[in-house]
């Protein structure tokens, strides 16, 4: 079965620090994506990414960046974390056509 | 938007009794993919089915597609209180890798 793994189960940082979060896949797919999810809101993408070093913006890519410098890791920063940004962070692998597989999620608090 | 919306946002049924989700969606579709997330987890992939299909079944789940209604339903038979989940709907979009969710139907399943 394809693995999709978050690095952190729970964070918790302070506002102004630069946080990442990390997810590995294991079935060398091309596509990752990082969502958000908050009550209310449901998922949100953040960014998605459909190779190496190549990123789109999905529709909140404000006070996020991400990074891809290798084909199963794809990370999230939050260049300088808000409390706003207190959420839910799920990264998904896969295709269209056959489904993603999320990660088990970061639960990211800010304070 | 072009995410899917499921309908209704909250469903609470006995146990044995059969669940209905309904989702609609706004554009063309290759795909429409079911997930269910399980409180506090990522999303776990259900089930796909093609636009050029009709009807899907998988163990006690069943979805159809009318894409001339742009909607579709999943059906979970004989309910459990493992089914207690949140489940989402995913249209896979023409000419997109992304996928967008929406906000989910919450099932609880009373014993």
């Amino acid at each position: 079965d394809v693995k999709v793994t978050q690095s952190s189960r729970y964070l918790v940082k302070r506002t102004g620090e630069k946080v990442f979060l990390e997810c590995v896949q294991d079935m060398d797919h091309e596509n990752m994506f990082w969502y958000r999810q908050d009550p209310g809101l449901g998922l949100r993408l953040i960014y998605f990414s459909y190779d190496v070093k190549m990123k789109e913006k999905g529709d909140i890519p404000e006070g996020y960046s991400v990074s891809r410098e290798k084909k199963e890791r794809f990370s999230l920063i939050l260049e300088s974390a808000s409390t706003n940004q207190t959420s839910m962070y799920l990264c998904a692998s896969g295709y269209r056509d056959y489904g993603y597989t999320f990660g088990s999620g970061t639960r990211l608090t800010v304070v | 938007s072009q995410q899917g919306e499921e309908d209704p946002q909250a469903l609470s049924i006995q146990e044995g009794e059969n669940a209905t989700m309904n989702c609609s969606y706004k554009t063309s579709i290759n795909n429409l993919q079911w997930y269910r997330q399980n409180s506090g987890r990522g999303l776990v992939h259900l089930i796909l089915i093609r636009s050029n299909e009709r009807e899907k079944h998988s163990g006690r789940l069943r979805v159809t597609l009318d894409t001339s209604k742009k909607s579709s339903s999943l059906l979970i038979t004989a309910s459990r209180a493992a089914d207690t989940a949140s489940y989402f709907c995913a249209p896979g979009l023409q000419g997109a890798q992304k996928l967008v969710f929406g906000q989910g139907t919450r099932l609880t399943i009373n014993p």
